[in-house]
């Protein structure tokens, strides 16, 4: 069965810094591979997936994600962290069918002014 | 724009209540999904359906059923309420692509 590892809880940066959210996942064939993010209050939005291809994906709001095999990590990154960022960020993998997915426990983004 | 509607943002229970959960998506997906979202344990997979009527049990079914008689409407069934069911749960749709879309959530407190 696959399971995904985020290991960090909660994360402060400071607006402007760059941000990266570590996600390492486990699973025996290539992954199909995802971030969502939660707005407090809010239901979960998909920031970005990787199915297959290059390996550097773009996704929405600034984000972008870094598929390695070797270290069975997808990482999430953004180069510069605004304030409206703050929320938790969930990384997530499918495994067969791209639907059900399996996901982390989440990392909480706190931005600072 | 795409919508996924859950019927209560807050619910309020009894211990031995008998709780429906309801969720509607206007998208014409054929997959639904309900998720339990708990502090510390991030989000997990109760049922899912793939169709009309279909139903495949999730990670942790235990204590909860579902109903799927129209394509647009999927509900969540705790039988019998216990506290360990007091949670966050969501309601997710998509058509195989991974893009879950995600309503806004159910807290359910049960006393």
């Amino acid at each position: 069965a696959q399971s995904v590892t985020q290991p960090d809880i909660h994360i402060t940066v400071s607006e402007g810094a760059s941000l990266e959210l570590r996600c390492n996942y486990s699973y025996g064939a290539t992954p199909y591979l995802f971030w969502y993010v939660q707005s407090p209050g809010q239901g979960l939005q998909l920031l970005l997936k990787y199915f297959s291809g290059d390996t550097l994906v773009q996704g929405i709001k600034g984000f972008e994600a870094e598929f390695k095999r070797s270290q069975s990590s997808f990482n999430l990154r953004k180069p510069s962290v605004h304030w409206s960022d703050a929320a938790e960020y969930f990384c997530a993998v499918g495994a067969g069918t791209a639907s059900k997915l399996t996901f982390g426990t989440g990392t909480r983004l706190q931005v600072t002014l | 724009d795409v919508k996924v509607t859950q019927s209560s943002r807050y619910l309020v229970k009894r211990t031995g209540e008998k709780v429906f959960l309801e969720c509607v998506q206007d998208m014409d997906h054929e997959n639904m999904f309900w998720y339990r979202q708990d502090p510390g344990l991030g989000l997990r997979l109760i049922y899912f359906s793939y169709d009309v009527k279909m139903k495949e049990k999730g990670d942790i079914p235990e204590g909860y059923s579902v109903s799927r008689e129209k394509k647009e409407r999927f509900s969540l069934i705790l039988e019998s309420a216990s506290t360990n069911q007091t949670s966050m749960y969501l309601c997710a749709s998509d058509t195989n692509t991974g893009e879950l879309f995600f309503g806004e959530g159910s807290r359910l407190t049960v006393l």
